[in-house]
């Protein structure tokens, strides 16, 4: 079955840095997504990427998608409070089936 | 639109007790997923139902966990005789159509269940 490799584990900034969290599998990446959760939110969807190389952007947080490395990584710009939760990764080993395998999270801390 | 709901928010049941969870998908998706997440194991996937198919219930834990979605839409989640280690949140997910890798799921809020 897929793994997800998130690094780091945790992470505490001071509002305005730039951070960068990563993604890693242990087999091919048909589809990555980004979620973020909150406590007692459930996880809010942030971006999907499916095709080496792409890259999307979302107000102040960018992704890429590494197909070769089967990685992919999270870069928020000029961070703020609002930014702090748990970031998760979770791919689909498998074109065409849709279940997902989940990274344990990296849990952002932004100080203001 | 309204989004993925999920009732209860909260639900605390003594050992040995049933349980029953329920999830309200988007209007107009037809796959619907189960996911739980605890401090231990992360989130883990448990059931996938796409539309009148047969659903997936290879990540049910124990044959206490069993699941059903009727009329396509409203799912249940019911759990026998709880036991501690059923605690956790548990989250539901919908989908336009299911069956691909790039379909994206929404996730309501979760049920935290906690087990005395």
């Amino acid at each position: 079955s897929q793994e997800l490799e998130q690094s780091p584990q945790s992470l505490i900034v001071q509002e305005g840095k730039n951070l960068t969290i990563n993604c890693t599998s242990s087999k091919t990446l048909y589809g990555l997504y980004w979620y973020k959760q909150k406590y007692g939110e459930g996880l809010i969807f942030l971006m999907m990427l499916q095709k080496g190389g792409e890259e999307k952007s979302h107000e102040k947080i960018t992704a890429k998608l590494d197909e070769k490395k089967q990685q992919s990584s999270l870069h928020i710009t000029a961070s703020q409070p609002s930014h702090a939760g748990i970031y998760l990764c979770g791919a689909d080993g498998r074109p065409s089936y849709g279940k997902l395998t989940f990274g344990q999270g990296t849990i952002l801390t932004v100080h203001p | 639109g309204a989004g993925v709901s999920q009732s209860p928010s909260n639900k605390v049941t003594e050992k040995g007790k049933d349980v029953e969870l329920r999830c309200d998908p988007i209007s107009g998706h037809t796959a619907l997923y189960w996911y739980r997440q605890s401090l231990g194991q992360g989130l883990e996937f448990l059931i996938y139902f796409q539309g009148n198919s047969a659903p997936d219930k290879s990540g049910l834990p124990s044959d206490r966990f069993s699941a059903e979605r009727t009329g396509g839409s409203v799912s249940t989640l019911t759990i026998q005789r709880t036991q501690q280690e059923d605690s956790a949140v548990y989250l539901c997910a919908s989908s336009l159509f299911g069956g691909a890798a790039t379909d994206t799921q929404y996730f309501g809020p979760g049920t935290r269940l906690t087990v005395l």
